[in-house]
């Protein structure tokens, strides 16, 4: 247990619809980043907030991806009119500035 | 695309011996990290390396960066089984705003 928790943990959803992921990170990093993960691959960078500014956002994260952190706290991540392909794992993980990525257990998307 | 790729894709070895994973990156870094996976788990860390850095031990861990050639290498020493799972470099950039996983390397440890 890294001290990131992530919530849920397995989300099966019907395609269209929107889903919502939660992350907590570890409470003193300012840091928090979102990835997706797919079978065989590396993560790969969506997102990531310094306190709660969302400094960058990667080009895969399409307009139906949107991500907020309220206060500086805890994460969200909305998924709309989500299609078969956002099928993945995704991650959060979060730092101390530049350092160490704490990450989480992850949620399993399953969209059919 | 992703930053890093990870050489090579797959390795199997012997319990005791030693096994090493290349990362090759494409652009300046700020630094550079070694993650674990174990199948279908989280990532955890491993061991950072910055980029006026050249080598770095932790326990059976040792990495070295040649930031003239952007690659690095991991050597894990004296194999166990419970080493296996898929190891992933990751490059944070100058700004510190590029965070790139390569492909990553998948050692099984054969007791």
């Amino acid at each position: 247990d890294t001290g990131v928790s992530q919530d849920p943990r397995h989300k099966i959803t019907k395609r269209g619809q929107n889903v919502t992921f939660r992350c907590d990170p570890i409470s003193e990093h300012n840091r928090l980043y979102w990835y997706r993960q797919t079978l065989g691959q590396g993560p790969e960078f969506l997102t990531y907030f310094q306190n709660e500014a969302q400094l960058e956002k990667s080009r895969l994260l399409s307009d139906r991806f949107s991500a907020e952190r309220p206060k500086g706290s805890f994460s969200t991540l909305e998924i709309q009119r989500t299609e078969q392909g956002d099928s993945a794992m995704y991650l959060c993980a979060s730092s101390l500035e530049q350092g160490q990525q704490y990450f989480g257990p992850g949620t399993r998307l399953t969209v059919t | 695309s992703q930053q890093g790729e990870e050489d090579p894709q797959a390795l199997s070895i012997q319990e005791g011996e030693n096994a090493t994973m290349n990362c090759s990156y494409k652009t300046s870094i700020n630094n550079l990290q070694w993650y674990r996976q174990n199948s279908g788990r989280g990532l955890v860390h491993l061991i950072l390396i910055r980029s006026n850095e050249r080598e770095k031990h932790s326990g059976r861990l040792r990495v070295t960066l040649d930031t003239s050639k952007k690659s690095s290498s991991l050597l894990i020493t004296a194999s166990r089984a419970a080493d296996t799972a898929s190891y992933f470099c990751a490059t944070v950039g100058n700004t510190g705003n590029q965070f790139y996983f390569g492909t990553g390397t998948s050692l099984t440890v054969i007791p």
